[in-house]
């Protein structure tokens, strides 16, 4: 059965602190997303990894993709209260040439003025 | 922009009544997918489809069932209202194929059931 894994699943931190959530899956993939949600509102589209070792960066965000780990990272770098939100990483696995995609629970990120 | 419509943000239905949540995009996109999220479940899939006329049960799919006539219309059908499916529905699209483009969603309809 094909697992994604986020932890932690909450996160409370301060203004102005790194920190890392971390995405592991169980099958082998090379297409991973991130999204961002914030309070009652839907899904927005954060980040697209394609292949092994792929990096992108927006402001104080940044994902990485290990795809021989199984792992994939956002970083956040000195946190500001607005990064706020509940962050999803989702695996891209093949369907019979269809796209299917496997979310984690999620990880609530709480930021502290 | 991609857009994917969801009909009604808010509703409020009584039990046993038959609801229609509709979603439309504008993207040509093959693939369309109904979720529901729950506090503590994250997103669950109910039904996808890849194409016209034709659908996949996901993993929650009791309870529920869709229609997808057009290539841009997904509907989730509530054959008969239950409290236990008050939730936030969010409908979805993709290209599909490989693409790694992801999903883009719909605003969402938060559902409460009475």
């Amino acid at each position: 059965e094909l697992k994604v894994e986020q932890n932690p699943l909450f996160l409370s931190m301060q203004e102005g602190k790194n920190y890392t959530i971390y995405c592991n899956y169980s099958t082998t993939s090379d297409r991973l997303y991130w999204y961002r949600q914030d309070p009652g509102k839907s899904l927005e589209s954060l980040f697209v990894l394609l292949s092994n070792g792929a990096v992108k960066q927006e402001g104080r965000l940044m994902a990485s993709l290990d795809t021989k780990a199984r792992l994939s990272t956002l970083h956040i770098t000195a946190a500001v209260h607005d990064l706020s939100a509940t962050y999803f990483c989702a695996v891209d696995i093949d369907m019979n040439r269809d796209d299917k995609i496997i979310f984690g629970k999620g990880t609530r990120l709480h930021i502290l003025p | 922009d991609v857009k994917v419509t969801q009909s009604s943000r808010y509703l409020v239905k009584r039990t046993g009544e038959k609801v229609f949540l509709e979603c439309v995009q504008d993207m040509d996109h093959e693939n369309m997918f109904w979720y529901r999220q729950d506090p503590g479940l994250g997103l669950r899939l109910i039904y996808f489809s890849y194409d016209v006329k034709m659908k996949e049960k996901g993993d929650i799919p009791e309870g529920y069932s869709v229609s997808r006539e057009k290539k841009e219309r997904f509907s989730l059908i509530l054959e008969s209202a239950s409290t236990n499916q008050t939730s936030m529905y969010l409908c979805a699209s993709s290209f599909g194929t490989g693409f790694g483009y992801g999903y883009t969603f719909g605003s969402g309809t938060r559902l409460t059931v009475v």
